[in-house]
């Protein structure tokens, strides 16, 4: 089955404690993408991959790493959490062949940093 | 400065049709995309729209027009799962994938 997977689902961690979220995907696109969701405000962008080692900063990096390492995976890592990154990310990925592809989202990460 | 609007919330009958409409003011276009989320669950596409005009898809359409910086979401025959919120999101370059996202309308079907 074609899909994007995430891990974990939930994460409760307190502030400063290094964490990753994992995001694969078995589709073999190349575009690859995080965001996160906050109530009342739209999808934004933390960073996206263009294909293997190259990335790129979206509209709200600050806080954030991420690697692509290998065309499946895309961690995004937050070296030392804090309460204001407390929401829910997805990561997403499509086809780099056709601008309209739309992309394809994972389950979600709820993320609580305390 | 990039900016998508769309109504926070709606409310609709089972059975009838809903309107739900999308504006931007952005940098550049180059696409706009309609997803559907239900509550709790990941984004799924629905429909892409790039030049003027009424796509449709089964019970769905979407209509752009470029000129006016507008497009809207058409849904018939609501049916009780279609109670989800709806994204809209536009593609500002035609360089990379970068999409800019509207909050959402919550959409919610009455029996």
């Amino acid at each position: 089955e074609a899909q994007v997977t995430q891990n974990p689902r939930y994460l409760i961690t307190v502030t400063g404690k290094k964490l990753t979220v994992t995001c694969s995907q078995n589709m073999n696109h190349e575009y690859m993408s995080w965001y996160r969701q906050d109530p009342g405000l739209g999808l934004r962008q933390i960073y996206y991959s263009m294909n293997v080692e190259v990335t790129d900063k979206g509209d709200v990096p600050e806080g954030y790493k991420v690697s692509r390492k290998e065309k499946r995976n895309f961690p995004l890592i937050l070296e030392s959490p804090s309460p204001n990154q407390t929401s829910l990310y997805f990561c997403a990925s499509k086809s780099g062949g056709g601008h309209y592809n739309e992309q394809f989202f994972g389950p979600g990460t709820r993320l609580t940093v305390l | 400065g990039q900016n998508i609007d769309q109504p926070t919330e709606m409310t609709a009958t089972e059975g009838a049709i809903v309107q739900i409409n999308c504006t931007y003011q952005t940098s550049g276009f180059n696409g706009l995309f309609w997803y559907q989320q239900h509550a709790g669950e990941a984004p799924t596409f629905l429909s892409y729209n790039v030049l003027d005009g009424l796509e449709e898809k089964g019970r769905f359409s979407s209509f752009l027009s470029r000129s006016k910086g507008y497009s809207y979401l058409l849904l018939k025959e609501l049916q009780m799962k279609d109670s989800a919120s709806y994204l809209c999101a536009v593609r500002l370059q035609d360089s990379n994938y970068q999409l800019i996202w509207g909050a959402g309308t919550k959409l919610i079907i009455k029996p």
